[in-house]
């Protein structure tokens, strides 16, 4: 059983489209890591939230604590936008990892 | 502003061998992780420094793995002897203060074990 489960595994959209990536975690958490991996490599860290919502740009995280789910949404989506998209969840100094989702997003 | 610094970026190594990683953190942060990434097991955080002193090291698969941060400026990994499973990409990352704050990553260390 995966402490962190994340949905869709794979995703293509279409530029501009909306875009809803899905996190749900079964562990108490001190707080919700969104993470972006870059078709390189690279790991940038997008969002940390322990409540509500936070938008940085085309990009907002939101969590429910009491469902235990955030989700991570890109609108006007971009072929930048590409790339894998992680959620970790974090209890005292302990990370739960997602598989992560991959995002194409097509000119 | 340089970011995190990981050396080298690729390792090709033999089994049996000793490997070392090396990190160098963000000016000014006192926080640095170590992590390891692989298709089967996704990202793992192996070990976690505050102030250069180990916090937790649950992460650490087993002994033949071991990390030390000597200075708030560099920290190295070695697996030793080293196996083909080790065969991940090691991520380095740093914080201002603590896994309450935004983690910078490096860009990682390719490791291939023949």
């Amino acid at each position: 059983k995966n402490e962190v489960e994340q949905s869709p595994q794979n995703l293509t959209a279409q530029e501009g489209e909306f875009i809803t990536i899905n996190c749900s975690y079964s562990v108490g958490i001190s707080a919700l890591h969104w993470l972006q991996q870059h078709p390189g490599g690279g790991i940038v860290s997008l969002f940390m939230l322990s409540s509500g919502k936070k938008k940085h740009g085309r990009l907002i995280a939101t969590i429910n604590i009491q469902e235990k789910h955030s989700s991570l949404h890109i609108t006007a989506s971009h072929p930048r936008d590409s790339a894998v998209y992680i959620c970790a969840a974090r209890t005292g100094n302990q990370f739960y990892f997602g598989t992560g989702t991959s995002l194409t997003v097509i000119p | 502003d340089a970011g995190v610094i990981q050396s080298p970026r690729h390792e090709v190594t033999e089994m049996g061998q000793e490997v070392t990683l090396r990190c160098k953190p963000i000016s000014g942060h006192n926080s640095l992780f170590w992590y390891r990434q692989t298709m089967m097991r996704g990202l793992e955080l192996l070990i976690y420094f505050n102030n250069n002193v180990p916090i937790d090291d649950s992460g650490m698969p087993e002994d033949r793995f071991s990390a030390k941060m000597p200075n708030a400026s560099f920290s190295t990994l070695k697996i030793q002897p080293s196996e083909p499973r080790d065969s991940a990409v090691y991520f380095c990352a740093s914080t201002p203060g603590g896994f309450q704050e935004t983690q910078y990553f490096g860009p990682g260390t390719r490791l291939l074990v023949l």
